[in-house]
């Protein structure tokens, strides 16, 4: 199994410009997230999923868009990206919404110019 | 205030010294994670707990439920060890959302 996959994993983007940053699990978890991590503060959720068809926002989610398709995918999509959207981005999987055991892809650096 | 909280936030040690990372938090969990991340690397999980005490080669994990503490020890400390250690509960309160603590940067001198 590959686990989580994150592509890509650095990105430049200037401000205004849009992109999708793309998550993938190879295990069959019903329960995806997406976290940005910023310096001296803990990993903040933005979106999840807990399963196809199904997503829901997080504390930090203005800015963000996602969709749940497939089990696999969970892109992230920057509509009109900020430099306060400057970050280090994980997305994460769970067997279930009520499983323990997380897994984290290994994270997107992005920059906004 | 934070959910969790993590104690030191910065931390050097030199190789060969016993470690220690606390984690308090104040709402009702169902688990405890403890996270070990790299230099500019993804976050890899060392332990999750419910109740106890767990094991794993030199990192011992233990939580105290009733004072909702955690603390994450190393012993003999290796310079390999530095990296950011984050602990992380799942929030009952939050429907079972990972609310993470700030982590505790751990630099180990040779």
């Amino acid at each position: 199994n590959a686990g989580v996959t994150q592509t890509p994993k650095f990105q430049v983007l200037k401000t205004g410009q849009s992109m999708t940053l793309q998550c993938a699990q190879d295990m069959n978890h019903e329960y995806m997230s997406w976290y940005r991590q910023d310096p001296g503060m803990g990993l903040r959720l933005i979106h999840y999923s807990v399963g196809a068809g199904i997503t829901d926002q997080g504390e930090v989610p203005n800015g963000y868009n996602v969709s749940r398709s497939t089990t696999e995918d969970f892109p992230l999509r920057l509509l009109s990206a900020a430099p306060s959207q400057t970050s280090v981005y994980f997305c994460a999987s769970r067997r279930t919404a009520s499983s323990y055991e997380q897994y984290f892809g290994p994270g997107t650096r992005l920059t906004v110019t | 205030k934070n959910e969790v909280e993590q104690s030191p936030q910065n931390l050097t040690a030199q190789e060969g010294e016993f470690i220690t990372i606390n984690c308090s938090y104040s709402v009702g969990i169902s688990a405890l994670h403890w996270l070990q991340q790299h230099p500019g690397g993804g976050i890899v999980s060392l332990f999750m707990l419910s109740s106890g005490k767990k094991k794993h080669g030199r990192l011992i994990a233990t939580i105290n439920i009733q004072e909702k503490h955690s603390s994450l020890h190393i012993t003999a400390s290796h310079p390999r060890d530095s990296a950011v250690y984050i602990c992380a509960v799942i929030s009952m309160e939050y429907g079972n959302k990972l609310v993470f603590g700030a982590g505790t940067i751990l630099r180990v001198k040779s």
